[in-house]
């Protein structure tokens, strides 16, 4: 089984609606971040969790918003979607023993 | 702002060939690391190198880094088809937490 599960894949909405991307991780780090990838670009960073009570705000942070659940859940939400937020979605985890970061699939969402 | 910068965008080579790609960032770092991605999946980690370190090596793989220059090059020798993916260096910017990613390379290997 994958140590970083994403839910959904793929998604399609349409502009205005609320979307939740949900990330998950068995691998028991605390760090937990969330990126966004758009074509020939590299990966931004939206938000980063250093546990359930410590969130922080990336580089692009605006029009996003988190949930840290759990230590295995950390949730990504789009309140009012935009077609500019039309991306590759990355959450991934942190090792702070060897820094090394672990990425999930990748949820595409498409804003029509 | 981005950090980092790979060089070139773009590289296409034949397989058995070398493949060198070439990163540059902005400020003082703690380690730079090689990340992969196979098209539209997540990132791989390649491999890591500390600034202390000026090179270091991984099977295929060899990782330079010269701070004096705030540059990194990553060679990966007798290249494959299955290396075709895109390679991004990231860096940490001095101690931070978090990662700055580059732009990435896209390298194809032709069989």
């Amino acid at each position: 089984d994958a140590d970083v599960t994403q839910t959904p894949r793929n998604r399609i909405t349409k502009t205005g609606k609320r979307i939740m991307l949900e990330c998950s991780q068995t691998k028991g780090h605390d760090r937990m971040y969330w990126y966004r990838q758009d074509p020939g670009l590299g990966l931004r960073l939206i938000y980063y969790s250093f546990d359930v009570k410590d969130i922080n705000k990336g580089e692009i942070s605006d029009g996003y918003s988190v949930s840290r659940q759990a230590q295995a859940k950390f949730s990504l939400s789009l309140e009012s979607a935009i077609p500019n937020q039309t991306a590759l979605y990355f959450c991934a985890t942190r090792d702070p023993k060897v820094n090394e970061q672990f990425f999930g699939p990748g949820t595409r969402l498409t804003v029509l | 702002s981005q950090q980092g910068e790979e060089d070139p965008q773009a590289l296409s080579i034949q397989e058995g060939e070398n493949a060198t790609m070439n990163c540059s960032y902005k400020t003082s770092i703690n380690n730079l690391q090689w990340y992969r991605q196979n098209s539209g999946r997540g990132l791989v980690h390649l491999i890591l190198i500390r600034s202390n370190e000026r090179e270091k090596h991984s099977g295929r793989l060899r990782v330079t880094l010269d701070t004096s220059k705030k540059s990194s090059s990553l060679l990966i020798t007798a290249s494959r088809a299955a290396d075709t993916a895109s390679y991004f260096c990231a860096t940490d910017g001095g101690g931070s937490e978090k990662l700055v990613f580059g732009k990435g390379t896209k390298l194809t290997v032709n069989p």
